[in-house]
């Protein structure tokens, strides 16, 4: 079954520095999610992209954080400038069409020192 | 925006019992609602969902309810295994076009052998 591909598993960086976490969406899925975890906590939205563009974003996703899809496989999330309050797991997701399941990654546990 | 709660936030069962999990939602005009089990290490893994237009769902031992008068909806498993044992999450959403899934808090099912 296809799934999710999520890069790095886990990534270890310092405060201040710029962060890429990686994901391979399902080959034929439209609709990409970008989603975080602060451990012990609920899983939270940060941006959603469809057709080239952020269809929506939270407040959480600020100034510090873009996403692009620079081919046609890869999804990417960045974070500019990392606090220690971005340490937590992202969650990458898609979906076929605007009316199916969201399917994730594994995640990328995020460990800002 | 929508707003998703989540009870009990830890249910210890025997193995064989039932257990339930319910969330209740604030938006009536969400209509899509899943259900994702959390295994530690990996990513939250649909595992049942149901839509607005019905009020009950199985899949073999799980299933779901819905009352959207109440605006709320449980899960219902049955014939507990040790292998259920997990962070259960309940969403909902509005579901089309990109729309976002908000979740609830998570359950932690311990199924005792």
């Amino acid at each position: 079954e296809p799934e999710v591909t999520q890069t790095p598993s886990h990534q270890v960086t310092q405060m201040g520095q710029e962060v890429i976490l990686r994901c391979v969406p399902i080959s034929n899925h439209l609709y990409f999610y970008w989603y975080r975890q602060i451990l012990g906590q609920k899983v939270e939205f940060l941006v959603s992209f469809y057709n080239n563009e952020i269809s929506e974003k939270s407040e959480i996703f600020d100034d510090q954080f873009s996403v692009e899809r620079p081919d046609g496989s890869n999804f990417t999330l960045k974070i500019r400038s990392t606090k220690l309050e971005d340490s937590a797991m992202y969650f990458c997701a898609s979906k076929r069409a605007d009316n199916s399941p969201l399917h994730f990654g594994n995640g990328t546990r995020l460990t800002v020192t | 925006g929508e707003n998703v709660e989540q009870h009990p936030s830890t249910l210890s069962v025997q193995e064989g019992d039932s257990a339930v999990i319910k969330c209740t939602y604030s938006d009536s005009a969400s209509n899509y609602f899943p259900w994702y089990k959390q295994e530690l290490g990996k990513g939250p893994q649909l595992i049942i969902d149901i839509r607005s237009n019905v009020g009950e769902k199985k899949d073999q031992r799980i299933a779901v309810t819905l009352n959207k008068t109440a605006k709320h909806f449980s899960l219902h498993i049955t014939e507990t295994q040790p292998e259920d044992s997990a962070v259960y999450f309940c969403a909902a959403s509005i579901n089309s076009g990109y729309s976002t899934l908000t979740f609830g808090k998570g359950t932690m099912l311990l199924v005792s052998p």
